[in-house]
């Protein structure tokens, strides 16, 4: 089965320190992933994606994250950590679905980021 | 502003009762998912239609039905209601049927069974 699974729930970092959130993935074949921020009462806002290409992926709000095919890792992270990046992050694996064709995303239990002043 | 939207924001309702979720996806998009987020089981996907056929479907219960109309609006239809059924859904939409493309996300309807 195609899974991610984030191994830490909570990650705490200081303003201005870089900060990295860790996402590991188990896929048959090529991996379509992403990466996806919550806020407080809020939906899930899309941060970046790797399908392929070059393994350093770029996105909104300053994140990048690292793909690793070696370590199966697609790690997000941050050169230097707002107050305002705290929030719930999830890593996602894409699963084609054979049987009519369509698609879903499988999520990761998320990781609490806190960034302290 | 992802531009999908869902109304109700919130919906507080009995156990047994019936409720319907709404959805518009982005201008363009013509698959729509359907997700539901809760303490215990995260973030599940519960079923896709593209362009008004049903195309994926998750670990949605035979007590949940969901469509999408001509204009591409969908809804999600959730009877006899459970305690355990209270949890965000959150309706996301994509151009594509299976792609690469991310996916957009909805702000949600908190449903809360009583």
């Amino acid at each position: 089965a195609q899974s991610v699974a984030q191994p830490e729930d909570q990650v705490n970092v200081a303003e201005g320190n870089p900060l990295t959130v860790k996402c590991t993935y188990s896929v048959s074949g090529n991996p379509y992933l992403f990466w996806y921020v919550q806020y407080p009462n809020r939906g899930l806002q899309f941060l970046l994606k790797y399908i392929t290409g070059d393994n350093l992926v770029k996105g909104s709000y300053g994140f990048e994250a690292e793909f690793n095919k070696s370590q199966t890792s697609f790690h997000l992270k941050k050169p230097s950590a707002l107050v305002s990046d705290s929030a719930l992050y999830f890593c996602a694996v894409r699963v084609p679905i054979l049987t009519g064709g369509g698609n879903k995303l499988t999520f990761g239990t998320g990781t609490q980021l806190k960034v302290e002043l | 502003d992802s531009g999908v939207t869902q109304t109700p924001k919130h919906l507080i309702t009995a156990t047994g009762q019936r409720v319907t979720l709404r959805c518009s996806p982005r201008s363009g998009d013509l698959s729509v998912y359907w997700y539901q987020q809760s303490l215990d089981q995260g973030l599940q996907f519960l079923i896709q239609y593209y362009n008004g056929e049903e195309r994926a479907k998750g670990n949605i219960l035979e007590r949940f039905s969901a469509q999408q109309f001509p204009d591409l609006h969908s809804e999600l239809n959730l009877s006899s209601l459970e305690l355990g059924d209270s949890a965000l859904y959150f309706c996301a939409s994509s151009v594509a049927l299976a792609s690469g493309g991310e996916q957009y996300f909805g702000p949600g309807t908190r449903l809360t069974v009583t």
